[in-house]
């Protein structure tokens, strides 16, 4: 099965606010992560990444952070605006290519 | 989408007949990937190349081929399509590891009838 995965398949936050998305990840080999976003019709697009000797990586508006001792990965999104609309994965790598987790729906409410 | 190109863009196919979607990049990039995606799946790894002439199988490759004869193409070729091939398929490149960022395709949505 998956060795990564998100805990909602859905997340609706109001515009202005900030989003959280998590995914937790099985192999404590991974030393490489990747969250992507995708837009409807489109393929995904690189947001950040963190590789395993750090906690924390910060960029324009997103932060993800990393917990190895628990296996969690998490993207925050720092005022959330309609266009961050769309599907957020988390992929790790421990070996060949990149393992993507199912994604989470991330609804921008009004 | 860091040049890269796929074509075509949709297909609709008939099980049993031969398919090939064509992945074109204008990075130089010495790695490329084919990738489905399935509702409920999330993106499967189908095939990778690391260079001309240089592929190896991903999680998925029962039913596909593929082949690189220039750096700039990456072809999927599915010999005999089936219905559990419909899907949406991405193609990526990265210019480092294969486990580093990986920029991806605009995607060919493929449907096999």
């Amino acid at each position: 099965g998956e060795s990564v995965g998100l805990h909602l398949p859905t997340l609706s936050v109001q515009e202005g606010d900030n989003s959280i998305i998590n995914c937790a990840y099985s192999n404590s080999a991974s030393d490489y992560f990747i969250w992507y976003k995708q837009e409807s019709g489109k393929g995904p697009q690189f947001i950040i990444d963190i590789r395993s000797n750090m906690d924390k990586r910060q960029g324009q508006r997103v932060t993800v952070l990393l917990n190895k001792t628990v296996k969690h990965l998490s993207l925050q999104i720092a005022a959330t605006q309609p266009g961050d609309s769309a599907v957020y994965f988390c992929a790790e790598t421990f070996g060949d290519g990149l393992t993507f987790g199912k994604g989470t729906h991330l609804i921008i409410q009004p | 989408d860091a040049g890269i190109t796929q074509s075509p863009r949709h297909k609709v196919t008939e099980t049993g007949t031969p398919v090939t979607l064509r992945c074109h990049q204008t990075e130089n990039h010495r790695y490329m990937y084919w990738y489905r995606q399935d509702p409920g799946h999330g993106l499967r790894l189908i095939h990778y190349s690391y260079g001309v002439k240089d592929t190896d199988k991903g999680e998925v490759s029962d039913g596909y081929s593929v082949s690189r004869s220039k750096t700039e193409d990456f072809l999927l070729t599915l010999e005999s399509a089936t219905s559990s091939q419909t899907s949406v398929y991405f193609c990526a490149i990265s210019e480092l590891m294969l486990n580093t960022e990986a920029f991806f395709g605009q995607g060919t949505r493929l449907t096999v009838v």
